[in-house]
């Protein structure tokens, strides 16, 4: 079946450590996004690929970095310089000619202690 | 900026009745989607609706069906006969149509709770 996985669903780690969202889609979109959700504040997003090899910042990029070497594969890492990365992230993707609605992966749970 | 507002957090229904939730937005194009998207306690994101703002006619979809009014920047969504399966997080979401770099704008969320 086509979809986005995101991997893990769950992910801990320490303060200080960098650690990386995976975010895998085989529906051969070429836009791709990732959002982070916060109590009370909807949807935020991070950053978005409209194609391999470029990407632009979104809202609230400071702290965190992606790549896009495949059109498959949009990876986020949450840096040490992100001063509250506890929160929920969803990736998502969508076509691009026309862009109309997104499809979402099942979100990564990251809670550092 | 686009910005897409739900100012109500939360709303509770009883089974099988019919409740209707808000949603305001800004902008200054003419050419748009607006989306509703569910989020029940899996988390996992669904769209639920779409309207396209050139199109006079409100979407609909089985139980679910919206009340676009264009000049208002209003964007309501209807659940009819209202089912436990419908309790979740509903997200308003804009979109414009043209531009290089069209994307998804969120609204804060609503909590839907369906009483037996």
């Amino acid at each position: 079946d086509g979809g986005i996985t995101q991997s893990p669903k769950y992910l801990f780690r320490k303060e200080g450590q960098n650690v990386t969202l995976s975010c895998e889609q085989n529906l051969n979109h070429d836009a791709m996004y990732w959002y982070r959700q916060d109590p009370g504040q909807g949807l935020r997003l991070i950053y978005y690929s409209q194609i391999v090899n470029d990407f632009q910042k979104g809202d609230i990029a400071e702290g965190y970095s992606v790549s896009r070497e495949k059109k498959e594969s949009f990876p986020l890492t949450v840096t040490s310089a992100q001063k509250n990365p506890t929160a929920f992230y969803l990736c998502a993707s969508s076509r691009l000619n026309p862009q109309i609605e997104a499809f979402f992966g099942q979100g990564t749970r990251l809670t550092v202690v | 900026a686009q910005t897409v507002t739900q100012s109500q957090p939360e709303m509770s229904v009883q089974e099988a009745e019919t409740v209707t939730l808000s949603c305001t937005y800004d902008t200054s194009e003419s050419d748009y989607y607006l989306f509703w998207y569910k989020q029940p306690p899996s988390r996992q994101m669904i769209l639920v609706i779409r309207q396209e703002a050139y199109k006079q006619q409100n979407a609909t979809e089985n139980r679910f069906s919206v009340n676009f009014q264009k000049a208002a920047k209003s964007f309501s969504l209807k659940i009819s006969d209202s089912q436990l399966g419908d309790a979740a997080m509903y997200f308003c979401a804009y979109r414009r149509v043209f531009g290089a770099n069209s994307k998804l704008t969120f609204g804060k969320g609503i909590t839907l709770s369906v009483r037996p």
